[in-house]
Formats: C-alpha cells, structure tokens, sequence
C-alpha cells in the first residue's frame, strides 16, 4: 500500500515568491490534512479537508497560505508571497475516518530566505 | 515499508495504572526519537524526546526508554490518568544526517483511559 507522499521534498525560495507544496493522500483516504512544524518540536494543525471541502481552516495563518483539493485527491497549498516565519516543515496526513487512523507524510521543506 | 510501526492501533488502560505505548523502527539511520499526543483538530503536541545516546529519558509521569539493538522504544505513563485519552505518535529522526526538522511518524496509537 502506497503511502502518503509530498512533493517537493525540500523547496528554496526568496522573500515575495511563491511556492506550492503538494500532498498526495493514501488511496481512498476522503480525510487530507496540513500540519506545520515551524521551529523546535511542536506541530501545528493547519486545516482539514474532507473529501474536496475545507472541514476546518482554523489553523491557517493568513491570507497568504491558499489550500485546494479539486476532485477530492491530491492537495496543494499555495505561500503567495512568501515570507521568511513561513520557513518549517509542512505535512500532510491522510485518514479514512475523520480523526480515525491518521496517516503522516514525509513532510516537505520550506526555507524562505 | 513502513519505517516507523505503531502495531497497536488502540489500547484501553485502567486510570491510576500504567500504560505502556509500544514503537519499532527499521531505518538504523534514526538517532533522534520524539512521542506526540494529539486530540481532533489540534496538530501533534510534543511530549518527550530521546537522543540514541541515552537508552531511558524521563519527564514526570512520562518515561520513554531506547533499546537499540532491538530498534524499539516505548512510553511509559504512570499514573495514568483521564486527561491523558488520546492518540500517541512515535516519530523518528536521523539528526545528525542534517534532517533536523524532518519527521517520520508512526500510525498512531489511541489510549484510552478508563475510570
């Protein structure tokens, strides 16, 4: 069984570009989540989709993070403009149950310089 | 393949006794080991950690010990009380290969606690 996988793995860019980081969920899974690790060991929830609807954005910092998952498959989240607190790293989990058996990512990440 | 294996999808603990979450890895590359618990909605909030210099680090009623040869640890919660319901990750990292905020987690395991 695949896992959840994230693309890019790592990403570089500069203050006011923009990035878009990828998640693809386990197979069957209608449940997609972002979580940022931003320094040290805590993770914070980003949002939670269910199927192609946001469930719950409450964790999105700003209006600069945009997150979309047409169809109800992969998800991306779009940094437009980036800047530099947005560096950490970024991941994905998928489930099959809301709050069931939550399926983590390798994470993707973000260095804005 | 599963680098990081929570074999125990649930585990339901009486409170006041102990409670004893179980976690294998495979990547002997891993030197940096980390539990978070986590409620609905809320990311992984992070509980206690253990470099693989150490084989026991100790935090309150939080214990986690190392054995490294066996490429297992465990967390250990004792007392274990109502507030501590929730689904535990294990997550791995190879520090000192320069993934400092790279993750690999676990599938989680979900401790219930019972009056």
């Amino acid at each position: 069984e695949a896992g959840v996988t994230q693309f890019p793995s790592h990403s570089v860019i500069e203050k006011g570009q923009t990035v878009t980081l990828r998640c693809d969920p386990i197979s069957g899974h209608d449940n997609l989540y972002w979580y940022r690790r931003v320094m040290g060991k805590e993770i914070k929830f980003l949002l939670h989709f269910v199927k192609e609807s946001k469930q719950d954005e409450s964790g999105m910092p700003n209006n600069r993070f945009l997150a979309e998952r047409t169809g109800g498959t992969y998800s991306t989240l779009k940094v437009q403009p980036a800047e530099l607190e947005d560096s950490g790293v970024y991941f994905c989990a998928s489930s099959y149950q809301t709050y069931s058996e939550e399926f983590f990512g390798p994470g993707t990440r973000l260095t804005v310089l | 393949d599963q680098q990081v294996k929570q074999n125990s999808p649930s585990l339901s603990v009486q409170e006041g006794r102990i409670s004893i979450l179980n976690c294998d890895y495979t990547n002997s590359m891993f030197d940096y080991f980390l539990w978070y618990k986590k409620y609905p909605a809320e990311g992984p909030t992070f509980l206690i950690s253990i470099s693989s210099i150490k084989d026991k680090n100790e935090d309150g009623r939080f214990t986690v010990f190392l054995n490294k040869s066996a490429k297992h640890l465990s967390l250990h919660i004792v007392p274990s009380q109502p507030g501590d319901s929730a689904v535990y990750f294990c997550a791995a990292s190879a520090e000192s290969g320069g993934g400092a905020d790279g993750l690999t987690f676990g599938k989680g395991t979900h401790l219930i606690i019972q009056p």
